[in-house]
């Protein structure tokens, strides 16, 4: 069984300032993925971000970039340059290679202040 | 990556009632899912929809209760039967593309009363 763990409930940033959402996560198997969905007040969820256990290097798309820790089972968003659209809740979740079913976290509220 | 559309986009319904929330995909998946996500919670998996055969339910989820449909590559539809307060939440369709990612329909924003 996986399980994905968000700790921290809300957040808030100003704006053009980096902020980092932590994750951690638990899986037996050793194919797997992560992920981070952003879902906006329009509850439109929308794949971020993307990282397969087996490679080592960090994935990095834009504005966003993860820390992939895979000894300590920790995934955390790096968003740099924080605009008022990045305000949304954000869910880390993961993945086996197998069934592709998605077991998310709680999820945390980023506001971005102006 | 694939356009998922969901009908209804919201409803309000009364106890006892069923309905049916459908999702439309432009182009042919082999895997799609259904998600809830209840008020102010995360999302959990109410079953992968099979084309051709019975969906596969998750753990708390039954077909009695979420009859589930998937008549072909690129439709399903979710049935939410004898509704009750509790089942007030957002529903969600997904597919699985490349690799092992999924994208998710604009959901579907129930209200039981």
């Amino acid at each position: 069984a996986q399980t994905v763990t968000q700790s921290q409930p809300e957040m808030s940033v100003q704006e053009a300032e980096t902020v980092t959402l932590s994750c951690t996560y638990d899986t037996s198997e050793s194919n797997y993925y992560l992920f981070w969905y952003k879902q906006p007040p329009s509850r439109q969820m929308i794949l971020v971000i993307r990282q397969e256990a087996y490679k080592q290097q960090n994935a990095t798309e834009n504005r966003f970039s993860v820390n992939f820790q895979k000894a300590a089972k920790s995934f955390s968003l790096k968003i740099s340059d924080s605009q008022l659209g990045d305000t949304a809740m954000y869910f880390c979740a993961s993945s086996t290679g197998a069934n592709s079913k998605l077991t998310f976290g709680k999820g945390i509220t980023l506001s971005v202040r102006p | 990556s694939a356009v998922i559309s969901q009908k209804p986009s919201r409803d309000i319904c009364q106890r006892g009632t069923s309905l049916t929330i459908q999702c439309q995909v432009d182009s042919q998946v082999t895997m799609m899912f259904w998600y809830r996500q209840q008020p102010g919670q995360s999302l959990t998996l109410i079953a992968t929809a099979n084309q051709g055969s019975e969906a596969t339910y998750e753990s708390g989820f039954v077909i009695d209760k979420f009859p589930i449909s998937r008549p072909n590559l690129t439709f399903s539809t979710l049935t939410v039967s004898n509704m009750s307060p509790e089942d007030s939440s957002i529903y969600l369709c997904s597919v699985r593309q490349g690799y092992n990612e999924q994208f998710f329909g604009p959901g579907t924003r129930l209200t039981v009363l």
